[in-house]
């Protein structure tokens, strides 16, 4: 049973460039959370989604950060025109669909952010 | 909001025990306890539900005082495997965001 998937593993980019991370979750999850760490600091939690729906996005910067769960396809965290400040580890967490239960989150591998 | 986690850090000689501390100022629901080593992804360890249960698997065991709005994570016997960082998040109602603490780095020496 394949874990939690991250892709890219790494990425690079320029500043005012844009960054697409994607997350496919554990089979059988609905439930994708995103969260941030920077180096040497704890995760931060951005944003919580169901399929096709964000319940909580209290963690999202207000500009240039959005993120989506299709009813296909991965989960997408993306960054318009990136600034330095945004280099970071980008961690996904899947859970299941348990409604109004506290449930064990799941992380994937990261993909490690650096904005040159 | 963050819960702290105490101590920063602790370094020990394999076979030592060793507890880490969570507390947070706001009435929780559950508390989450992950690994991280240095570069991978946070590793799930155990999760426990409000009503003072404890938790635990061989040497790792977990304990959550819902009142205290405490956890406690007790290592026995440490292993050098044991060695990373270890968070608690802390979870206000079923089916939400954690928030984690800032961590706390355990090093096991042979």
């Amino acid at each position: 049973n394949a874990g939690v998937m991250q892709n890219p593993r790494h990425l690079v980019r320029r500043r005012g460039q844009e960054a697409r991370l994607r997350c496919s979750p554990m089979k059988g999850h609905s439930h994708v959370y995103w969260y941030r760490q920077l180096p040497e600091e704890g995760l931060k939690f951005m944003v919580y989604l169901q399929k096709e729906n964000i319940i909580d996005e209290s963690g999202m910067p207000k500009e240039r950060f959005s993120a989506e769960f299709p009813k296909e396809g991965p989960s997408i965290l993306r960054i318009q025109q990136v600034v330095r400040g945004d280099s970071a580890a980008y961690f996904c967490a899947s859970s299941p669909n348990l409604a109004g239960a506290s449930d064990t989150q799941y992380f994937g591998p990261g993909t490690r952010l650096t904005v040159l | 909001q963050q819960p702290v986690q105490s101590p920063q850090a602790v370094i020990l000689r394999e076979g030592e025990d060793a507890v880490i501390n969570c507390s947070s100022s706001k009435a929780l629901y559950s508390v989450h306890w992950y690994r991280q080593k240095h570069g991978e992804a946070p590793v799930f360890l155990m999760i426990l539900l409000k009503g003072g249960e404890q938790k635990g698997h061989e040497k790792i065991s977990a304990s959550f005082n819902e009142k205290k709005q405490q956890s406690s994570l007790y290592l026995t016997a440490s292993q050098l495997s044991y060695s990373g960082t270890y968070f608690c998040g802390t979870e206000k109602g079923g089916a939400q965001k954690l928030v984690f603490g800032q961590g706390t780095r355990l090093t096991i020496n042979p």
